[in-house]
């Protein structure tokens, strides 16, 4: 079993609805990433917590640590949000990956 | 803005060839870290480098071996592909742990078809 998991593997929402994905983990972390890969291969940072929420523009990320879990929002979800987004725990030096969602925006 | 670029976008190449995976970056970041990147696999880690002439194996270092002799640049050598190397390669680096947290910045990524 993989140390992360997210979900769903595969999401297809319309525009403007709003977007969840899952990120659920099992190992002690010092914090945690959510990454966003667009087609083409090139990763961004959208954020990094340790506890609590963060917000940036439509995106929301929460964390809750007693439940090792965290969750991405997209509120107002437009195509150019098609991606896949990554989550990922740090443990120390060593990082695990989740294997991603694929999110797909339709107009 | 970090820059992290890679030397290829995409490779082809054959099984039994030497193949060399080029990244840079310039921020002068002490880590840096080759991943690839398989479907329903995520990330894993092959090998990362902390500072000139140090590496480390990762979780997947079997077929690989790396280069650091500078700062800047860390190489990823396939010494024989074969064709179960055929995946994404990510570089990506970061700052030392400063006691903090240490975000990583990743390159665009090598896609490597072996035939």
């Amino acid at each position: 079993k993989n140390e992360v998991e997210q979900s769903p593997q595969n999401l297809t929402a319309q525009e403007g609805e709003f977007i969840t994905i899952n990120c659920s983990y099992s190992v002690g972390i010092s914090a945690l990433h959510w990454l966003q890969q667009h087609p083409g291969g090139g990763i961004v940072s959208l954020f990094m917590l340790s506890s609590g929420k963060k917000k940036h523009g439509r995106l929301i990320a929460t964390i809750n640590i007693q439940e090792k879990h965290s969750s991405l929002h997209i509120t107002a979800s437009h195509p150019r949000d098609s991606a896949v987004y990554i989550c990922a725990v740090r443990r120390g030096n060593d990082m695990r990956f989740g294997a991603g969602t694929r999110l797909t925006v339709k107009p | 803005d970090v820059k992290v670029t890679q030397s290829s976008r995409y490779l082809v190449k054959r099984t039994g060839e030497k193949v060399f995976l080029e990244c840079v970056q310039d921020m002068d970041h002490e880590n840096m870290f080759w991943y690839r990147q398989d479907p329903g696999l995520g990330l894993r880690l092959i090998y990362f480098s902390y500072d000139v002439k140090m590496k480390e194996k990762g979780d997947i270092p079997e077929g690989y071996s790396v280069s650091r002799e500078k700062k800047e640049r860390f190489s990823l050598i396939l010494e024989s592909a074969s064709t179960n190397q055929t995946s994404m390669y990510l570089c990506a680096s970061s700052p030392a742990s400063r006691g903090g947290f240490q975000e990583q910045y990743f390159g665009p990524g090598t896609r490597l078809t072996v035939t």
